[in-house]
């Protein structure tokens, strides 16, 4: 069965460093998220992507943030200057084409990022 | 603005036992919802979703929910837990309503722990 995966599973960085996560939607969706969840929190809605163009995203996705499809496959979410308070664990999900209430969003296992 | 809660953070209770998992919506219309499951080390799986039509709806490991506007709930059951049911269960809505302005952005509810007991 198709799934999504994301890579790495765990990163550790430091402050103000640059991290990449990294997502492999399921090949035929070609709507895109980014979710995250902070320890104890709920899971939040970072950005969409649908077009090669980001198509909504929330007051958390600030400048320090961008997500690109670089080819195709690949869906990537960048943060600029990692702040301690980015710590959380990273969700990456897509779905196909169709009504968007309808149409099932299919998530990753997750990347676990710790910032220090 | 949406929200979604789901009362209770942990819930415990015996393999056999009935499993009830509640969650609550805040919404100026009913919202399309979603109860998510996530097993260790996995990602978020759909177990099953309302968007329209029958009201009780059936999804996979044997659960369903029930949406009821008029409690603005969708609360997850199922009749008889099994250890392998322990895991997180995630509540999600998103507007009915989104047309073309929506691309499907889910709000959470902050999930609920299952642990089943021997």
């Amino acid at each position: 069965e198709p799934e999504v995966t994301q890579t790495p599973s765990h990163q550790v960085t430091q402050m103000g460093q640059e991290v990449i996560l990294r997502c492999v939607p399921i090949s035929n969706h070609l709507y895109f998220y980014w979710y995250r969840q902070i320890l104890g929190q709920k899971v939040e809605f970072l950005v969409s992507f649908y077009n090669n163009e980001i198509s909504e995203k929330s007051e958390i996705f600030d400048d320090q943030f961008s997500v690109e499809r670089p080819d195709g496959s690949n869906f990537t979410l960048k943060i600029r200057s990692t702040k301690l308070e980015d710590s959380a664990m990273y969700f990456c999900a897509s779905r196909a084409r169709g009504l968007a209430g309808v149409e099932t969003q299919y998530f990753g296992p997750g990347t676990r990022l710790l910032v220090l | 603005a949406q929200s979604v809660t789901q009362l209770g953070s942990h819930v415990s209770v015996s393999e056999g036992a009935l499993v009830l998992l509640r969650c609550n919506y805040s919404s100026s219309v009913p919202p399309y919802l979603f109860w998510y499951v996530q097993y260790p080390n996995q990602g978020l799986q759909l177990l099953l979703k309302y968007t329209t039509g029958a009201t009780l709806v059936k999804g996979i490991n044997g659960f369903e929910a029930e949406f009821k506007k008029s409690e603005t709930s969708f609360h997850l059951t199922k009749p008889s837990a099994h250890m392998s049911d322990a895991a997180e269960y995630f509540c999600a809505a998103r507007p009915s309503n989104a047309g073309g302005t929506s691309y499907g952005k889910l709000t959470f509810g902050q999930g609920t722990i299952l642990t089943v007991h021997p």
